[in-house]
């Protein structure tokens, strides 16, 4: 089974608009962490924002939020006002165990949601 | 602020030969992850490193093999290149005591195979 689930390939968006990303997660494990990266064409992969199972807030960083919903295993990302740069592919992530002192677990993507702003 | 260096960013080789993809992680940062990303595809973690030592296993070829030395910096070296070895390879460091160990990509090394 699919331990990440981006249901979106695609999405066109109006500039200046929100956008919805949806990423839904399965694990038995009760301590992961979730990640979102945008991947813009050129290719490098860039750390947008996190948030902890254990963490009591969803967490926000600037135009990004997450929207953290724990029993139903989903965290979408939202991106507000979207702008014409934003267009990128977004995967969302999960590691599982232990965070702190955990050790190094390698980070399970989902097959990311390519993101078109549109002017 | 500085970031993971990878290098060489482009690389093409011939069927069988041998590569070696170096990373240099974010200073102070002690863990090292490597992720293959075929093309179209999303990234698969091959492998990771921890104050030089294994840490974690994922999807690496039994031709590929990596280590992490005593300044961090890792190399991946990746032998009897076969053309499905064609992707961008990611090299990602963080910092084992942060609370959320985020791992930080670097630009990423593109290898054909040809």
């Amino acid at each position: 089974a699919q331990k990440i689930t981006q249901t979106q390939p695609g999405m066109f968006v109006q500039e200046k608009e929100a956008v919805t990303l949806d990423c839904t997660y399965d694990t038995s494990d009760p301590s992961y962490g979730l990640f979102w990266y945008k991947q813009p064409s050129s290719g490098e992969m860039i750390f947008l924002i996190y948030q902890g199972s254990y963490d009591q807030q969803n967490a926000t960083e600037g135009r990004y939020s997450l929207n953290f919903q724990k029993a139903r295993k989903s965290a979408n990302l939202v991106i507000s006002a979207s702008q014409l740069g934003d267009s990128a592919m977004y995967f969302c992530a999960m590691r599982e165990g232990p965070l702190a002192g955990g050790g190094a677990d390698g980070l399970t993507f989902g097959k990311g949601t390519h993101l078109i702003i549109q002017p | 602020a500085a970031g993971v260096i990878q290098s060489p960013r482009h690389l093409i080789k011939e069927k069988r030969e041998t590569a070696t993809l170096k990373c240099y992680p974010i200073p102070r940062h002690d863990t090292v992850y490597w992720y293959q990303q075929g093309p179209g595809q999303d990234p698969q973690f091959l492998i990771s490193f921890y104050e030089k030592m294994q840490s974690d296993k994922g999807s690496i070829p039994d031709r590929f093999s990596a280590q992490q030395f005593s300044d961090y910096h890792s190399e991946l070296n990746m032998s009897s290149l076969e053309l499905g070895d064609s992707a961008l390879y990611f090299c990602a460091s963080s910092f084992e005591s942060a609370p959320r160990k985020t791992q930080y990509f670097g630009p990423g090394t593109r290898l054909l195979v040809l």
